[in-house]
């Protein structure tokens, strides 16, 4: 059970949009429409932003989108702002009870 | 409102036992499963293994089968995650969260993390 692939990092202008990839297999990210993203701030615990690959919780903004196809989700921010500077994590069920989560990406805001 | 308070911090010697705990309120802790999070200093987020509080019932990752312990009591609504002899390489933060209902598979509410140190 590898952990997903994210790019360590992007970074992006205010108001500008950035994607992060999140690479997987057939047997996790591929296989199942299960797909979560969470936002951490230094020092805070993960916070829930998508689910289900595309849904976005009440109160998360809608400049926060996901998508997915084959065994790579994504998930963009449009309009950046100063306060998305956080680490970005995706997550997959695997099957069977079992989860496994993403190599994390810091998100720069220039 | 739904919460996952954590025990606090704690810092520990190499071998000893260590049992941490995450505690549910303002929702029926017996039917949510609580999942178990490590985040090593700097570094990303890896699943540990998930309970279901009614029935105990675990899944543990590969990763972690055998290295630690979960458990819960559901009379108390509180999570639990135990080491019988710990090593540096446990140092770090570990996070309590909950799996949302039904056929939900992402966490919803997360504690806000207990923080163990392993050091001689």
């Amino acid at each position: 059970q590898s952990a997903l692939t994210q790019p360590r990092s992007v970074s992006g202008s205010p108001g500008q949009s950035v994607t992060i990839s999140c690479t997987g297999t057939s047997t996790d990210v591929g296989g199942y429409k299960y797909v979560s993203w969470y936002q951490q701030h230094p020092g805070k615990a993960p916070k829930l932003i998508i689910y289900d690959v595309t849904k976005r919780p009440s109160g998360v903004p809608d400049r926060f989108s996901g998508s997915k196809s084959g065994n790579t989700a994504s998930l963009t921010i449009s309009g950046l702002q100063a306060e998305d500077e956080a680490g970005y994590y995706c997550c997959s069920y695997a099957g069977s009870h079992t989860y496994v989560f993403g190599t994390g990406t810091e998100v720069t805001v220039l | 409102e739904v919460q996952l308070v954590q025990s606090g911090a704690e810092v520990k010697k190499p071998g000893e036992s260590l049992k941490i705990s995450c505690k549910g309120s303002g929702y029926s802790f017996s039917n949510y499963w609580i999942g178990w999070v490590r985040q090593t200093p700097g570094k990303g987020l890896e699943w540990m293994g998930i309970i279901y509080p009614d029935d105990s019932d675990t899944t543990y990752s590969p990763s972690f089968q055998g290295q630690v312990t979960m458990s819960a009591d559901k009379s108390i609504s509180t999570a639990y995650l135990q080491w019988s002899s710990l090593k540096a390489s446990d140092t770090a933060m570990y996070y309590c969260a909950r799996r949302s209902s039904g056929h939900d598979y992402f966490f919803d509410y997360w504690g806000q993390g207990t923080l163990v140190t392993v050091s001689s």
